[in-house]
Formats: structure tokens, C-alpha cells, sequence
């Protein structure tokens, strides 16, 4: 079974802060991992994915297969970064959609 | 032009009542799914088609309907509409399966569905 687990519902950090979303998968095989982004009135969007290893907006996030992670990270907080995010699954067996976390809401203070 | 369109944005409706949120892409993708999002923000998979086949029919009532009269168009009936069906329904499209790499989703705006 897929499964994708954000343990902070809520992360409130001050402008120019470092940030780290966390989340853990669950998945028998070699997964595909996302971060999608929902800012404040706008839609669903991928921020960025495992596979290109690219910073996207400051974020970057690295897979660590041993510890079954893929933790987003900012060094420094932009009140702009201020949304809800989801880690994604995909993996290549199984279920063959998405599997979403429940979301962090990220709250950059000034 | 919008990638992914849904419509109605808002619909409020009474228990019991029958509604069908309508989605469509022109984005050219061959994958196309229905994600509900409850008040916890939790976004869950409900349906997916692949060229109007559908592949995913995840742990939903019978009552929740998908169609697909092309490859492009998603809709979503709704029967006898329950409290507990009060959401946001997301409409979603890719290029190929997941797990295929081909799995970038564009998401629709939402649709917020209340029943009274």
C-alpha cells in the first residue's frame, strides 16, 4: 500500500527563517515523489519533483530511501511562501494515481 | 485559455438532491481523475480514466457516478447527496499513468460542493 504522511498540519515560521516540511512515505518499490503547492486562491501546482533535482522558489527537497523521506526545505522564508503544501506519491505498482499527504499549512510571519 | 476547467465553482444543494460537477481539458492529456478534498484539507483519489477507460475506482459510494464521453471531458454525477458529501472536488489531468513518468498533474480550480 501507498501512503504519503505529513505529521505537521500547521508550520508558523518568521521571514527569513529557515523551513523544513516534513514527510514520509510508505512504498514497497522505488516511488516517485512530489511536492505540490496551493497558494491562497490559486490552484493546486507542482512546486517540484524527486527526479529533477532542482530548486524551484528557494525550495529544494532530497529523497532519502533509507529513511523513507522526502523533507522540503527553504533556507530562508519569503512571506510569498505562505500556502498549503502536499507531499505526492507515485509509485509504479498498485495504485496508479497520486497519493496525497494531508497537507501543511505554512505561515510565514513578517 | 484554461487547462483545466470545472464547472460550477460553488454548488449548494439540498440532501437527497442529484448534481453533476462537469470537467474538461485541453491540454491534450489522455489521464484525467476526480480528487475530493474534505475539510481537513485532505486530498483523496476517487476516480481516474486513461482514454476514456477507467483504471481507478477507488472505496466511493455507488452513489458517485464518473463519465467520460471523450478523453478530454471528465464529469462527476452525484446521487441522492449526503452532508457527508460536502467537499471540494478537484478535477486533475496528466500525460500517461501514474507511475508511467508521465505523471506531472494539472489541476481544475475546485468545485465546492455543499449539501444542506
Amino acid at each position: 500500500a501507498q501512503r504519503v504522511t505529513q505529521p505537521e498540519k500547521l508550520l508558523s515560521v518568521f521571514k527569513g527563517a529557515p523551513v523544513e516540511l516534513k514527510c514520509n512515505y510508505s512504498y514497497s518499490g522505488s516511488p516517485e515523489l512530489f511536492w505540490y503547492v496551493q497558494y491562497s486562491r490559486q490552484r493546486l501546482q507542482l512546486l517540484l519533483r524527486h527526479i529533477s533535482r532542482e530548486s524551484i522558489k528557494g525550495f529544494t527537497a532530497d529523497l532519502n530511501k533509507g529513511e523513507t523521506s522526502f523533507h522540503l526545505k527553504k533556507p530562508f522564508a519569503q512571506e510569498e511562501d505562505s500556502a498549503m503544501y502536499y507531499c505526492a506519491l507515485s509509485g509504479y505498482t498498485g495504485r496508479r494515481a497520486l497519493t496525497f499527504g494531508s497537507g501543511t499549512r505554512l505561515q510565514v510571519q513578517p | 485559455d484554461t487547462a483545466v476547467s470545472q464547472t460550477p465553482k460553488y454548488l449548494v444543494t439540498q440532501m437527497g438532491n442529484d448534481k453533476s460537477i462537469k470537467c474538461e481539458q485541453n491540454l491534450g492529456h489522455d489521464t484525467m481523475y476526480w480528487y475530493k478534498q474534505d475539510s481537513k484539507k485532505f486530498l483523496k483519489i476517487m476516480f481516474s480514466y486513461n482514454n476514456k477507460e477507467l483504471i481507478i475506482n477507488e472505496t466511493v459510494p455507488n452513489r458517485f457516478s464518473p463519465k467520460s464521453p471523450d478523453k478530454a471531458h471528465l464529469n462527476l454525477h452525484i446521487n441522492s447527496l449526503e452532508l457527508g458529501d460536502s467537499a471540494v472536488y478537484f478535477c486533475a489531468s496528466s500525460h500517461g499513468v501514474a507511475g508511467s513518468g508521465a505523471n506531472v498533474l494539472t489541476f481544475g480550480a475546485g468545485s465546492r460542493l455543499t449539501v444542506l
